[in-house]
């Protein structure tokens, strides 16, 4: 089946450094793919779309200068959080969707969980 | 606006009894519904979908879920629960649209006792 890497799986920064994930669509081409946030036993916020060589549409309340999304190619997006603060400790997961011969659905990276010193 | 509501979050059953975890869900078109399955410090895995035809969906590890379209409802099923199936369940909706914007519900933690 489909794959979807994401790495890292876990970092540790302090506050008001830069961190870079990152998101490959391993096996097929993802012109979208979506970033969410998941905070502990809570649901899986929708934060961003990207979208392939165009701008990455973000949900209403989502800091576009602080959560930048960069969608380079068929096959890899980054979300970078920037000047990452404690509060933005949380657990990050991106996802593709599929149609065609794999059938409507997402795959979903591993999640990268975010701790802000 | 599409929303799920799962209105459990948490489930616990006997190993080998039968489970259910519950879903309605609201749309403006038809439905596409989906459940996913999280284990801890991990990202989803796909178990099922309902697009189009038989209302009785079979999806991995033996789950199966009833789209009924009359109560708005999705909810999973499984005729005999493993320890293994603890985990945490994700309900989702899209409008068949265009658009592949996907919205969750807030997750179910099923517990399967030994």
């Amino acid at each position: 089946g489909a794959v979807v890497s994401q790495h890292p799986s876990r970092v540790i920064c302090k506050s008001g450094t830069s961190v870079k994930i990152e998101c490959r669509s391993l096996d097929f081409q993802a012109t979208t793919m979506f970033w969410y946030r998941q905070f502990p036993k809570q649901s899986l916020m929708l934060m961003a779309t990207s979208n392939e060589g165009s701008k990455a549409t973000y949900e209403q309340g989502v800091e576009k200068d602080k959560f930048l999304i960069n969608h380079a190619s068929l096959t890899l997006s980054t979300l970078t959080v920037t000047s990452a603060h404690p509060e933005d400790s949380s657990f990050y997961i991106c996802s593709a969707p599929s149609t065609g011969d794999l059938g409507e659905k997402l795959f979903f990276g591993s999640g990268t969980q975010l701790s802000v010193l | 606006a599409q929303s799920v509501a799962q209105p459990e979050d948490q489930v616990n059953v006997a190993e080998g009894n039968p489970l259910t975890v519950k879903c309605t869900y609201s749309v403006s078109g038809n439905p596409y519904l989906f459940w996913y399955v999280q284990y801890p410090n991990r990202g989803l895995q796909f178990l099922l979908k309902y697009i189009t035809g038989d209302n009785l969906v079979k999806g991995s590890y033996g789950f199966e879920a009833e789209f009924n379209k009359s109560q708005t409802s999705f909810h999973l099923k499984k005729p005999s629960a493993l320890v293994s199936d603890s985990a945490l369940y994700f309900c989702a909706v899209r409008d068949s649209g265009g658009y592949q914007k996907v919205t969750f519900g807030t997750g179910t933690k099923l517990q399967v006792i030994p």
